[in-house]
């Protein structure tokens, strides 16, 4: 059974750092495209991050301006989100989330997503 | 960056009813619209991918249409589990860009 887990939110002050873990079971990591994606709350979805299984380029939402890290272990088999500088406007809940390819190297869908964690950006 | 617009931003029908949800494109975004469903408390879930193939287990009565800039979600016949938020993503560029929701109200 597929399943990711993510742990590492918290309380943290503005301008401080956090990282951020999704463990994967149930599939092997590097042969899925990565993803994060967030939920301020009361607010849609916005996609964060995501890393290729086929080049192994990751890349970013251009709001962060160089923020964020996104990074696997894959003798872990886990998925990593380094945020650094944080502000208020990261208040949100991180969730991780599997794609897979249309015919295997095309578009993505994220089709395995965590149950998130909540990241809180506060005095 | 590509923009997605849903419409509309809140939708008030009963069970059984048949409802559609238009998201469009700021540029041609070819077939490349996904459709996700998402409950109070949960992560979303996958519908649709690739504009009209329905995700593995998602009910017959969940479809997508479109290309180019335009795209619909239907679901033909409302069940009580399907009040939720709906969100269309564009995977054409790497900027996987969301929109903002639709939520799917008891009438």
């Amino acid at each position: 059974e597929v399943q990711l887990v993510e742990s590492g939110g918290g309380l943290v002050k503005p301008g401080g750092s956090l990282r951020l873990s999704c463990a994967a079971s149930g599939f092997t990591l590097s042969s899925h495209s990565m993803n994060w994606v967030r939920q301020a709350p009361g607010k849609g979805l916005e996609w964060v991050s995501s890393i290729s299984s086929s080049t192994g380029y990751i890349y970013y939402a251009d709001s962060l301006k160089g923020r964020f890290t996104m990074s696997s272990d894959n003798a872990k088999n886990s998925l990593y989100l380094q945020m650094n500088s944080l502000r208020a406007e990261d208040t949100a809940v991180y969730y991780c989330a599997r794609a897979f390819l249309l015919y295997g190297s095309g578009p993505p869908a994220f089709d395995y997503w965590g149950q998130g964690t909540l990241v809180t950006v506060s005095s | 960056d590509i923009q997605m617009t849903q419409s509309p931003s809140s939708l008030s029908a009963s069970v059984g009813d048949r409802i559609t949800i238009t998201c469009r494109a700021s540029q041609s975004i070819r077939s490349y619209v996904n459709w996700y469903q998402q409950k109070p408390g949960k992560a979303p879930k996958l519908l649709i991918y690739a504009a009209s193939r329905l995700q593995s287990g998602v009910p017959s009565r969940f479809s997508g249409s479109g290309s180019g800039t335009d795209f619909t979600l239907t679901i033909s016949s409302l069940q009580p589990e399907d009040f939720a938020t709906y969100y269309c993503q564009q995977s054409y560029s790497t900027q996987y860009t969301f929109g903002q929701g639709t939520k799917l109200e008891i009438k």
